[in-house]
């Protein structure tokens, strides 16, 4: 099975740089993707790490180490529309990609 | 296209009924998934289905069976409705030249059980 961790709540200003953390014990482990999710919203996928090392997206980059089992989202040049929650989620190495969520990490974004 | 659709949007059931959610995409995806979300939580898988007429059992499985008779549509059915089963069911898809770790969202479907 797999379990994964991250910080319930983050808050910043406008403008600023966010880190969303996240670690986890998983068997069968292929990679991490990032969601995002406002209230009442369906999930939107954000990114994706099957190698250790950066990947950027626009404003948003994540990280992968596998021989610390960490992970984690940047934000940068944040926005009021950026308040969400944020999901890291385990991406199985088997056939039928499953995915394993974290609880989520609310954002709130200060004017 | 109008991506992945979930009917209906929102249901109220009484302990004990039985209802069926129904799971639509139109993007050719192999790959489909049942997840619930109850409050301040992740997401968990209760069934997927790799294609047609194949289904395998999630994370949370009990109370809930599913079907993929097409292979757009994935259809979730609750038995016998319980009050534990009150959650926000979400459907999502991929397909097998996508990335690993992209999974495309339904609106989801609000059940409350009383």
């Amino acid at each position: 099975g797999q379990s994964l961790e991250q910080p319930s709540e983050v808050t910043a200003v406008e403008g600023a740089i966010v880190q969303i953390n996240c670690t986890y014990q998983t068997s069968g482990f292929y990679g991490l993707s990032w969601y995002q999710q406002h209230d009442g919203g369906a999930p939107t996928f954000l990114s994706y790490n099957a190698l250790d090392g950066l990947e950027e997206t626009g404003r948003f980059s994540s990280f992968l180490s596998r021989s610390d089992s960490y992970g984690y989202l940047l934000l940068q040049e944040l926005q009021m529309k950026d308040s969400a929650s944020y999901f890291c989620a385990a991406i199985s190495s088997g056939s039928a990609r499953q995915l394993t969520f974290g609880s989520g990490t609310q954002l709130t974004v200060l004017p | 296209n109008a991506g992945v659709t979930q009917t209906p949007k929102f249901r109220v059931l009484k302990t004990g009924q039985s209802m069926t959610l129904l799971c639509a995409q139109d993007m050719n995806h192999e790959y489909m998934y049942w997840y619930r979300q109850d409050p301040g939580m992740g997401l968990r898988l209760i069934h997927y289905s790799v294609g047609e007429g194949t289904t395998a059992k999630g994370e949370v499985p009990d109370g809930y069976n599913v079907s993929r008779l097409k292979k757009q549509n994935f259809l979730l059915g609750l038995e016998s409705a319980a009050p534990s089963q009150t959650s926000v069911y979400f459907c999502a898809s991929v397909g097998s030249g996508g990335a690993f770790g992209e999974q495309f969202f339904g609106p989801g479907t609000r059940l409350t059980v009383l």
